[in-house]
């Protein structure tokens, strides 16, 4: 059984960059696509960008400049920076997989909460 | 892609059978998955492909639907299934559905 778990910081200063890393257990790295997904409170889901094992990586535009996503295959990790935040960026942030036929995600971390808050 | 779920909120019984839509701001094929997400926990798959099946799921849900407008349809609603539902499209990029929130009457 494929798992995930996310670990990071839960507090996170405006302006300063955000750092979260997602450990995949129960199955290699080495296959699918490994994404983050993010939840404001209260408020709908928004995907965020992937990465697989080589390093190809996609982005949400309108997170793009901000974002780098990069991967960890000795560890069976990947990870998310996200710079600059600002209260905006106040989310439970999920990683997922991706199957990556008729792209959906299968499999979800339980989510951790980070708040950007000074 | 902007995807467009309704209505926003549903109230129901135990037993009833519901349906809820997804609609896409243009043609996805069938590239459209459901999810439930129950408070506090993460999402979970349901239908991939607008209308299959995901392993584990019980059969009283399903989807349908091609183009831009899509269904999912809960029969015979059990107390589990009370919970919010999202529409997500993979045809270009990855976005969702602003949820369906299905409630107990």
């Amino acid at each position: 059984q494929v798992q995930l778990q996310e670990s990071g910081p839960g507090l996170v200063k405006p302006s300063e960059t955000l750092s979260l890393t997602c450990t995949v257990s129960g199955g290699s790295i080495s296959t699918y696509y490994w994404n983050w997904v993010r939840q404001p409170p209260g408020k709908g889901l928004e995907w965020i960008a992937y990465i697989d094992y080589s390093g190809r990586t996609n982005y949400d535009p309108s997170l793009r400049s901000r974002v780098t996503i990069s991967v960890d295959t000795s560890k069976n990790q990947f990870s998310l920076k996200l710079s600059s935040v600002s209260a905006a960026d106040t989310a439970v942030y999920y990683c997922a997989r991706l199957v990556g036929t008729t792209d959906y995600f299968d499999y979800w971390g339980q989510g951790t909460l980070v708040t950007v808050s000074s | 892609i902007q995807m467009t779920q309704s209505p926003s909120s549903l109230s129901a019984s135990v037993g009833d059978g519901v349906t809820i839509t997804c609609r896409a701001s243009q043609s996805i094929s069938t590239y459209l998955n459901w999810y439930q997400q129950k408070p506090g926990k993460a999402p979970k798959l349901l239908i991939f492909a607008a209308s299959s099946l995901q392993g584990g799921v019980p059969s009283r849900f399903s989807g349908s639907g091609s183009g831009t407008d899509f269904t999912l349809t809960i029969n015979s609603l059990q107390p589990e299934d009370f919970a919010t539902y999202y529409c997500q499209q993979s045809s270009s990029s990855y976005t969702f559905g602003q949820g369906t929130k299905l409630e107990l009457k």
